[in-house]
């Protein structure tokens, strides 16, 4: 199972939109609508941001949001603030009951 | 509320073995199934893997068959990631991860493991 596809960066300025994308196969994101997205700060554990490809956990900014076309899934983050500078990461289920992260990506809010 | 505590960290020479525990509390632990995923110094998050928390059955992701090793005490909420015979690249932060609605709610903090002689 590869990686999903991740931009390695992204970059905004405050109050500004940016969307990260998240390219997989019809094995994974392409036939499921099982992406959830996690960002992560350095030195914490990740934290769900994203589930079941569009769905906000409760407490998670409705400036997150997701959505899917084809084989791709993404996460956007409007309204960008400084406390959103982190590491993104997209996971996707895949056949057989496994699952497959993206390469991660870097948010630097300039 | 939901909480995973993990043990804490290792420095094992290579060709040891390491269990790391992952204490679950706040849920009926038989109820939600539990995935390992390591994260490399600097590098992104690698699924290793999950087990039924109610069977006890494991899967694991190509590259961890063999020397990976996942297991349960439900008596004490508790799963466990055994790696055997370490290596450097084995040097990593794991992490357990609750999942619920295929996605992963609840994290453990992660428990830093160092391969070195």
């Amino acid at each position: 199972q590869s990686a999903l596809t991740q931009p390695a960066s992204v970059s905004g300025s405050p109050g500004q939109s940016i969307t990260i994308s998240c390219t997989g196969t019809r094995s994974d994101v392409g036939s499921y609508n099982l992406v959830s997205w996690y960002q992560q700060h350095p030195g914490t554990a990740p934290k769900l941001m994203i589930y079941e490809g569009t769905k906000r956990p409760s407490g998670v900014s409705n400036r997150f949001s997701g959505s899917k076309s084809g084989n791709t899934a993404s996460l956007t983050i409007s309204g960008l603030q400084a406390e959103d500078e982190a590491d993104y990461y997209c996971c996707s289920y895949a056949l057989p009951s496994t699952r497959v992260f993206g390469g991660g990506t870097k948010l630097t809010v300039l | 509320q939901v909480q995973l505590v993990q043990s804490g960290s290792e420095l094992k020479e290579p060709g040891a073995s390491v269990k790391l525990s992952c204490k679950a509390s706040g849920y009926t632990f038989t109820t939600y199934a539990m995935h390992w995923v390591r994260q490399a110094p600097g590098q992104g998050i690698e699924w290793m893997g999950w087990i039924n928390t109610n069977s006890g059955n494991p899967t694991y992701a190509q590259g961890f068959t063999g020397r990976f090793v996942f297991s349960l005490d439900t008596s004490v909420s508790t799963a466990y990631l055994q790696i055997s015979s370490l290596k450097a690249e084995d040097t990593a932060v794991y992490y357990c991860a609750r999942e619920d609605d295929y996605s992963f709610d609840n994290w453990g903090q992660g428990t830093l493991v160092t391969v070195s002689s």
